[in-house]
């Protein structure tokens, strides 16, 4: 079936610190890919998307490449910031069907 | 536009109570989703309802039960509530291709946090 495998948290980095989650999936064809971030009690919001092989998502300075011969979608940003604290989401949507990642909860500190 | 609005945003109840929780979605989605989210299992798929029939179902017991109404708002019902059923319950709506039946980026609500007791 479906799946989808994000690196563990939490991720702690110091801010302008690089930044990338890894997130592997699997999926019959080729799905669409979202990344999805989670600030503290707030619901989950679009981050970028991706929706073809080799199309890059960019949002906030985040940026993510649909790689379809490894099937990853690895999340990155060159200089973090302390509000880019949050959970983030690896989500491959393939038709009516959404798979969420666990989550990787990041913390920056100052 | 109006975002993804849920009612009611805090809830507590007893074990053994039943419970429903609201969730009106962004004006022309046709999808709303429920997920269950909690520190120990992460954010977990209930259900998907799409014109009013439940298209996708997640791996709950069927305590969990959902419907959707034909101006696309939804509920939720939890029957015998437990203690474990304490989460943070998020409701997204999405814009459903009529021909293609694709979802497209789901839009998420501030969710209902349920404490059972």
């Amino acid at each position: 079936g479906n799946s989808v495998t994000q690196m563990e948290g939490p991720v702690t980095l110091s801010e302008e610190a690089f930044l990338t989650i890894n997130c592997t999936y699997t999926a019959t064809g080729y799905p669409s890919l979202f990344w999805y971030v989670q600030y503290p009690g707030e619901g989950l919001q679009l981050l970028l998307k991706a929706t073809k092989a080799d199309d890059k998502g960019s949002n906030k300075g985040f940026e993510a490449t649909y790689r379809k011969e490894t099937t990853s979608f690895h999340l990155e940003k060159g200089s973090v910031q302390v509000s880019d604290s949050a959970v983030y989401f690896c989500a491959p949507t393939r038709d009516d069907k959404i798979i969420f990642g666990k989550g990787t909860r990041l913390h920056i500190l100052p | 536009k109006a975002g993804v609005t849920q009612t009611p945003r805090y809830l507590i109840k007893t074990r053994g109570q039943q419970v429903t929780l609201s969730c009106s979605p962004i004006s022309g989605h046709r999808s709303v989703s429920w997920y269950q989210q909690t520190p120990g299992q992460g954010l977990q798929f209930l259900f998907e309802y799409f014109s009013e029939t439940q298209r996708n179902k997640g791996n709950f017991p069927g305590r969990f039960s959902g419907r959707q109404f034909s101006n696309s708002r939804s509920e939720m019902n939890v029957s015998t509530l437990e203690l474990g059923d304490s989460a943070l319950y998020l409701c997204a709506s999405s814009y459903v291709s009529m021909t293609s039946g694709v979802v497209n980026e789901q839009f998420f609500g501030p969710g209902t946090r349920l404490t059972v007791l």
